[in-house]
């Protein structure tokens, strides 16, 4: 299957300073990109689809401001949590579809844990 | 709009047994495809087989088989000879065969703990 990397895999920071995580698809290129959120024994929660040279589509109920998305090349989204509280602490997925799909299953990266102190 | 139902929080199976996981959806649409993902401790997904809805034929890979049931909307995953290696928690996701729409829609999940 297609690898995708994400960095870092675990983060520890202040209450108020924000926090950026890196998805990286290292064998194919990625037009789009998923960001999940995860709770302990819990499902998988779409946050938003990152576009290559557009906006992200945001899912409803999560804040634009707060979890900034970029996608800047075809390998390489970011996350960044701004102002990051003790209520943002999460594991936090991303994923890209690789032209590769046979039926456009998606490729997950190792996931990023953030704790805010 | 789209929803996969896992009603089974958590499984036990002993090693070397086989255990089944099910796995309901809710869709209007005809064309679409179905996976079952895998979840470790490591906490990395990994997809563990794929259906295409308009194949009648139920996919298998090696130990891991599915029981496709396009009238009952059904998709559960059977796992054969089961190991220590499989306890994880298993997902059950739903995507359109729409381009438009690139989603996929994931289940609450299954725990699945293989007992020696």
């Amino acid at each position: 299957g297609a690898v995708v990397s994400q960095h870092p895999s675990r983060v520890i920071c202040k209450s108020g300073t924000s926090v950026k995580i890196e998805c990286r698809s290292l064998d194919f290129q990625a037009t789009t990109m998923f960001w999940y959120r995860q709770f302990p024994k819990q499902s998988l929660m779409l946050m938003a689809t990152s576009n290559e040279g557009s906006k992200a589509t945001y899912e409803q109920g999560v804040e634009k401001d707060k979890f900034l998305i970029n996608h800047a090349s075809l390998t390489l989204s970011t996350l960044t949590v701004t102002s990051a509280h003790p209520e943002d602490s999460s594991f936090y997925i991303c994923s890209a579809r690789s032209g590769r799909s046979v039926a456009g299953e998606l490729f997950f990266g190792e996931g990023s844990r953030l704790t805010v102190l | 709009a789209q929803t996969v139902t896992q009603s089974q929080p958590e499984m036990s199976v002993q090693e070397a047994e086989t255990v089944t996981l099910s796995c309901t959806y809710d869709t209007s649409e005809s064309d679409y495809y179905l996976f079952w993902y895998k979840q470790p401790p490591s906490r990395q997904m990994i997809l563990v087989i794929r259906q295409e809805a308009y194949k009648q034929q139920n996919a298998t890979e090696n130990r891991f088989s599915v029981n496709f049931q396009k009238a009952a909307k059904s998709f559960s995953l059977k796992i054969s000879d089961s190991q220590l290696g499989d306890a994880a928690m298993y997902f059950c996701a739903y995507r359109s065969a729409r381009v438009v729409v690139n989603k996929l829609v994931f289940g609450a999940g299954t725990i699945l703990r293989v007992k020696s």
